[in-house]
């Protein structure tokens, strides 16, 4: 079975821009969570969506925002990118809620000229 | 405010040891806890996973407890090996529906 998939795997923006991350969960798996990794340090959580509905939030601005579709994948949109969003984006799916175990995708490399 | 800690940042130990890797966190109101290993640019990797209602799991080599009104859980790693190099990170979902992730162990071992 394949597992969570992510998509660009790099990604190379100017300020200001916008960009979309997608990621696709290991089939039968219907919870995403979004995370920012900046270098040397542990994941931040952003969202979790479950069954299409969000379900938890982290402290982000406004300018980050995510949708989960009916196929249970999901995309995550940065508007108005600062230099500080350059980091590692991971997506992970589990079964249901946040009781479940998390299965993290390789992640998706934005750099912020 | 869910804080998690984890000590030490670094470690190095030769090949064989059996080893001990530390999670601390502020908020006892969990649903559950779970290690993960990060190899170098790339995604996380589930080790254990303990629920709240439990104090430990093990999976060959590791074993991971919690202890709940401490705020605190243990990763052990036995006979290490090469291969075990990689940066371990514990994370605890809390029960407003958020997930902190301490800033990890950089574990090398020794050949």
């Amino acid at each position: 079975d394949a597992g969570v998939t992510q998509s660009p795997t790099h990604l190379i923006k100017t300020r200001g821009q916008h960009v979309t991350l997608r990621c696709s969960p290991i089939s039968g798996h219907k919870s995403v969570s979004w995370y920012q990794q900046v270098l040397g340090q542990g994941p931040q959580f952003i969202f979790q969506y479950y069954e299409k509905e969000e379900r938890g939030r982290g402290n982000f601005p406004d300018r980050f925002s995510a949708r989960q579709f009916p196929n249970y994948s999901s995309e995550l949109n940065v508007n108005a990118l600062l230099l500080g969003d350059s980091a590692l984006y991971l997506c992970a799916s589990s079964l249901s809620g946040p009781w479940q175990p998390q299965h993290f995708g390789d992640g998706t490399r934005l750099s912020i000229l | 405010k869910q804080e998690v800690t984890q000590i030490p940042a670094a470690l190095s130990v030769p090949e064989g040891e059996n080893l001990v890797l530390n999670c601390s966190f502020t908020d006892s109101a969990i649903y559950n806890l779970q290690w993960f290993r990060q190899d170098p640019g790339k995604g996380l990797t589930s080790l254990l996973l303990i629920q709240s209602s439990q104090r430990e799991q093990t999976s060959g080599r590791l074993n991971a407890s919690l202890d709940k009104s401490s705020g605190r859980s243990t990763l052990y790693i036995a006979a290490s090996q090469p291969g075990d190099s990689a940066t371990y990170l514990c994370a605890v979902w809390s029960r407003d529906d958020k997930i902190i992730f301490g800033k990890g162990t950089r574990l090398h071992i020794l050949p």
